[in-house]
């Protein structure tokens, strides 16, 4: 079955920059999606088709893709950015979603 | 305002069948594009798409599940119900329904809005 592979966790410091990559075969074809988890809650989502932000999520989250590689960014990290991110996607054939492993983000 | 509630048991026994209901506002699923999804998380874990049932009534399961789970929807009461066979320990888990609109300006697998997730135990 298709996989997204994420790094299990990323640690900046304050004021960093952090970024988080999820690799997938099929993300060529298919639109990512990010999406912050704090704990006790529901996952919101941060960064859709790859690279645009919904309305209400700060300028500091960014996304973009290379090839089989998207990359969430953000700058000049803030203790309330610590949390988990999971990326998401379609299979090729675009009948299956599936979520990456997911990211802890750690300010130290 | 759109909203999702996941209702069900907390607690099932190993071998028991659980259902659970997602009862949606603020949209109708028999307007074209508009889905549900069911998607898990273990404690400690990370989430996992379960099934999704769209305004056309199709329906798309976990490839890994698929034998154990039916997914189906009540139009005119704005409810969708999972039905998970053959419960077990490693299914414990939070258990989130949210919405995908596949015309929707964020984009045709987007989960954009989900529900607060009910927690689900399984042991005898």
């Amino acid at each position: 079955s298709y996989e997204l592979t994420q790094p299990p966790s990323v640690s900046v410091s304050p004021g960093q920059t952090a970024r988080i990559t999820c690799s997938g075969d099929a993300l060529p074809k298919q639109y990512a999606y990010w999406y912050q988890q704090k704990p006790g809650q529901a996952p919101v989502l941060v960064i859709y088709k790859d690279s645009e932000r919904p309305s209400g999520i700060p300028e500091r989250f960014s996304g973009s893709s290379s090839g089989t590689t998207v990359t969430l960014t953000i700058s000049g990290v803030q203790a309330e950015d610590e949390a988990d991110y999971y990326c998401q996607s379609a299979d090729s054939s675009g009948t299956y979603e599936v979520f990456g492993g997911g990211t802890k983000l750690t300010v130290l | 305002q759109v909203t999702l509630r996941e209702s069900g048991p907390a607690l099932v026994k190993p071998t028991q069948t659980l259902t659970l209901t997602c009862t949606f506002s603020g949209f109708s699923l028999s307007t074209s594009g508009m889905c549900v999804s069911w998607v898990r998380q273990p404690p400690g874990k990370a989430l996992e798409w379960l099934a999704l049932i769209d305004w056309d009534d199709d329906k798309y399961y976990s490839t890994s599940l698929k034998t154990r789970l039916t997914i189906s929807k009540d139009t005119s009461k704005n409810q969708v119900v999972l039905t998970m066979t053959n419960m077990d320990p490693v299914d414990t888990a939070t258990y989130y329904c949210a919405r995908i609109h596949r015309e929707s300006i964020v984009g045709p697998d987007a989960f954009d809005i989900w529900g607060q997730g009910t927690m689900v135990t399984v042991s005898s």
